[in-house]
């Protein structure tokens, strides 16, 4: 079965720091991976999604993330966080490999940016 | 283009009352899926369709839940009778298949006091 765990309930960085959100995922087929994030009281928008092309996945807001097979994992990206960047990051993991519907999401991860 | 749209955002009920969501999909998207999102947690599938045609329904807790999706455009989720631990976020998302990239509306948020 398909799962996600993202160490960290809450990151804090100063702005202008660098960004690292961790994400381990088990797969029983090649994963398609994700990650959203969601600002207060809205729903969830991509950031970006691995579907098996290139490893190094580049998303919106200059994010980006590395999936590594050996590490089973999906570490989310940025080397200078912006205060706009506050809000909360879920990892997901497709059901069935195929589907970018039906996916497991973590537990999230909230970032806050220090002035 | 708009996005999906979701009503009410906002709703308040006494346990033991019926509550409905409804959904708007992107225009021309196939698939919807409605997900839960518990305070502090991730989203749970509950549904999701492919036209008019509920393909996995089996998170949705059938005994008080219920939804459908008339005409294979908007759907509308149901709760009766609500329970105080229905208290969460009810997110719908859509995408032009199963295949790809979903996109979710902001939710709609339900209180159960």
């Amino acid at each position: 079965a398909q799962s996600v765990t993202q160490l960290g309930s809450h990151v804090s960085v100063s702005e202008g720091a660098l960004v690292l959100l961790r994400c381990n995922y088990s797969s029983s087929v090649p994963p398609y991976l994700f990650w959203y994030v969601q600002y207060p009281n809205q729903g969830l928008q991509l950031l970006l999604k691995y579907t098996s092309a290139a490893t190094l996945v580049k998303g919106i807001n200059g994010f980006e993330a590395e999936f590594k097979k050996s590490e089973t994992s999906f570490h989310l990206t940025k080397p200078s966080a912006h205060m706009s960047d506050a809000a909360e990051y879920f990892c997901a993991v497709s059901v069935d490999g195929g589907s970018q519907g039906n996916l497991i999401f973590g537990k999230g991860t909230k970032l806050s940016v220090k002035p | 283009e708009a996005g999906v749209v979701q009503s009410p955002r906002y709703k308040i009920i006494e346990k033991k009352q019926p509550v409905a969501f409804w959904c708007n999909p992107i225009s021309g998207h196939n698939t919807l899926y409605w997900y839960l999102q518990n305070l502090g947690q991730g989203p749970e599938l509950l549904i999701r369709y492919e036209n008019e045609e509920a393909v996995d329904d089996s998170q949705l807790p059938k005994d008080r839940f219920s939804a459908e999706r008339l005409k294979g455009v908007d759907s509308t989720l149901k709760i009766q009778p609500a329970e105080l631990g229905d208290s969460a976020v009810y997110l719908c998302a859509s995408s032009l298949n199963s295949g790809n990239t979903i996109y979710f509306g902001e939710g709609s948020w339900l209180t159960v006091v």
